[in-house]
């Protein structure tokens, strides 16, 4: 099975820097995802790590060390836009042909003026 | 560029009822995923399909059902709702088996909710 671990709720400033972590233990490993979603909406995609490093897109950066079973996501120059749940999910491999996701419960970011 | 489309965008329901959501994946993407997410929850697979076949199954209930048709769209069918089945319920898309860097994308969801 899978076991997603990342804190329940941060607090930033506009224009900081925030970092928000995910441990994971999984039985099949095939990929780690961060999604940002909004309340009510959809999850949408952030990025994506298959091999230990950093990947960085614009504000966004994420980190993976699977070794560790460790991956973060870091926001830079942090907009009030910015505030909303960030899921990190891990996709496994069934081996039935499918790659399903399994999300932890999310952050939920707040950040203030 | 395209998204994936869900129908209906909100629903109510009564205890015992039948519901169908509807998924149209991104043009090209074979493979669509369904996921419920209750309130203050995370979202949880639910069942996909790959190629109009089943590919996987998570935690679905034996009262729902889903299937992929030629044009590759997707439809969930859920019988004698509880209200434990109000939720979101997404569908995402992937091109392929979403092994690489195959990304799923998530359509906006369908609000069910069971009075």
């Amino acid at each position: 099975g899978q076991n997603i671990d990342q804190p329940t709720e941060m607090t930033a400033t506009e224009g900081a820097i925030v970092q928000i972590n995910c441990t994971y233990q999984t039985s099949g490993f095939n990929g780690l995802f961060w999604y940002q979603q909004h309340a009510g909406e959809a999850p949408t995609f952030l990025s994506y790590n298959v091999l230990d490093g950093l990947e960085e897109k614009g504000r966004f950066s994420s980190f993976l060390s699977r070794s560790k079973g460790y991956s973060y996501l870091l926001l830079k120059e942090l907009q009030m836009k910015d505030s909303a749940s960030y899921l990190c999910a891990v996709r496994g491999d069934s081996g039935a042909g499918s790659y399903q996701l399994t999300f932890g419960k999310g952050t939920k970011l707040s950040v203030i003026p | 560029a395209a998204g994936v489309i869900q129908s209906p965008r909100h629903l109510i329901k009564e205890k015992r009822e039948t519901a169908t959501l509807k998924c149209y994946p991104i043009p090209r993407h074979d493979t669509v995923y369904w996921y419920q997410q209750g309130p203050g929850q995370d979202p949880q697979f639910l069942i996909s399909f790959y190629e109009k076949m089943q590919s996987d199954k998570g935690s679905i209930p034996d009262r729902f059902s889903a299937q992929q048709f030629s044009d590759y769209h997707s439809e969930l069918n859920m019988s004698s709702l509880e209200l434990g089945d109000s939720a979101l319920y997404f569908c995402a898309s992937s091109l392929g088996l979403g092994g690489g860097t195959d990304t799923q994308y998530f359509g906006p969801g369908t609000r069910l909710t069971v009075l």
